[in-house]
């Protein structure tokens, strides 16, 4: 499939461990944020979202904090899978800004 | 129900010719958003429309256009394309905001040569 993630920073992590993707976001208004996963040839796919009223969000295996002091946001993912191996993005909503994105492989 | 379609899949065009990028979202959703995704710059945001009208505009210069139609189609337009242009455009929509969640499509391929 097509690449996205050239030159990109990669996590790697053994399959069953926790991983945690980092995201520095740029703009101290925006308030409301989105993690994506996108996996190769295929568009981004919303993961969970967080809005600015909140330091924590958890979903299914995923889990979101928010640190509007230094604008950083984190996604947890528990027991990493295989099928957890793709490029993850942040994404927030004052000009649709999203982060670098990080390429996690998920080593079996 | 039917993902975002964008049409065609791939395309390769030679520097100064333009292009014309197809997209149509899901059924019901009436915001189109735009970006360029190239392995330099990540994913960056070029336009979102809504109800027909441009709503939100990145910083890409003049060249790129797009447009919205009644049916919520959208086309973006690149006109004298530069070697530069070569990139992954996605588009997403949504119901009617960047809070709304936005399902993207699988993008289309430029190649500039």
């Amino acid at each position: 499939g097509e690449s996205v993630g050239l030159h990109l920073p990669t996590l790697s992590v053994q399959e069953g461990d926790n991983s945690i993707i980092n995201c520095a976001y740029s703009n101290s208004a925006s308030d409301y944020f989105i993690w994506y996963k996108q996996e190769s040839g295929k568009g981004p796919q919303f993961i969970i979202d967080i809005r600015s009223n909140m330091d924590k969000r958890q979903g299914q295996r995923v889990t979101v904090l928010l640190n509007k002091t230094v604008k950083h946001l984190s996604l947890q993912i528990a027991a990493t899978q295989p099928g957890d191996s793709a490029v993850y993005f942040c994404a927030e909503n004052i000009g649709f800004y999203f982060g670098s994105g990080t390429k996690l492989n998920v080593k079996p | 129900k039917a993902g975002v379609t964008q049409t065609p899949r791939y395309l390769i065009k030679t520097r100064g010719q333009q292009v014309t990028l197809s997209c149509s979202p899901i059924s019901g959703h009436r915001s189109v958003s735009w970006y360029q995704q190239t392995p330099g710059q990540g994913l960056q945001f070029l336009f979102e429309y809504f109800s027909e009208t441009q709503r939100n505009k990145g910083n890409f210069p003049g060249r790129f256009s797009g447009r919205q139609f009644s049916n919520s189609r959208s086309e973006m337009n690149v006109s004298t394309l530069e070697l530069g242009d070569s990139a992954l455009y996605l588009c997403a929509s949504s119901l009617g905001s960047f809070e709304n969640e936005q399902f993207f499509g699988p993008g289309t391929r430029l190649t500039v040569l």
